[in-house]
């Protein structure tokens, strides 16, 4: 089982749709979350930590559930520019004792007019 | 703006070849990842150090590949000798010790081995 598991994807939608991505992790020692975007031929970026009692940025609102060892992202009004792909990220002491930070495999992201 | 350099920012050599990736973190910043990003894998994580010392490097092929920090301010990769199949974006990212810190990741090298 991969460490950081997303939603395949892609995901095809119009302008003005509310998509939503999930992630599941298997470390339950995970300390932090995040949200990444990566644009095509780009670095990943942070586009938002994912807080416990879940957090808002304008259109994206993350929420963690640590029980279920679950992170989401909700985009609201979808834009053409939010065209992208998103990565899951958890940081935190994974096999050898390690502080790592782990990247999902990316849900890829198409808003279309 | 702080930000992580990362040169150069495209390579192609042939196969057999050596080749040094280079990195440069962010000021300040104790812990550096190379990360390498292909099509087929996403992005995998091949090392990882913190004060400069290499702390998990298990993701990294050690016949042939290599990472090092001569000091705070460089971070190398190194593959001997490249081979076709080592063709991907190269990113190194830096953060704080901290365990909860985000990640800054420079733009990446593009390497074609061929």
């Amino acid at each position: 089982r991969k460490e950081v598991e997303q939603d395949p994807g892609p995901f095809n939608v119009p302008e003005g749709a509310t998509v939503a991505f999930n992630c599941t992790y298997s470390n339950s020692a995970s300390q932090s979350f995040f949200w990444y975007r990566q644009d095509c031929r780009k670095e990943p970026k942070l586009l938002m930590s994912v807080y416990s009692s879940g957090n808002e940025d304008g259109r994206f609102t993350a929420q963690l559930n640590r029980a279920s060892q679950y992170i989401s992202l909700l985009i609201r009004d979808s834009k053409l520019s939010d065209s992208a792909t998103y990565l899951c990220v958890v940081r935190g002491m994974f096999s050898g004792g390690y502080n790592k930070l782990i990247f999902g495999a990316g849900t890829r992201l198409a808003v279309h007019p | 703006d702080a930000r992580v350099t990362q040169t150069p920012r495209d390579k192609v050599t042939e196969m057999g070849q050596e080749v040094t990736m280079r990195c440069q973190p962010i000021l300040g910043h104790n812990t550096v990842f190379w990360y390498r990003q292909t099509m087929m894998q996403g992005l995998e994580l091949l090392a990882y150090f913190r004060n400069r010392a290499p702390l998990d490097d298990s993701g990294m092929p050690k016949d042939r590949f290599s990472a090092e920090m001569p000091d705070a301010t460089l971070a190398t990769l190194k593959i001997q000798p490249s081979e076709p199949r080592d063709s991907a974006v190269y990113f190194c990212a830096s953060a704080q010790s901290a365990p909860t810190g985000e990640a800054f990741f420079g733009q990446g090298t593009r390497l074609t081995v061929v």
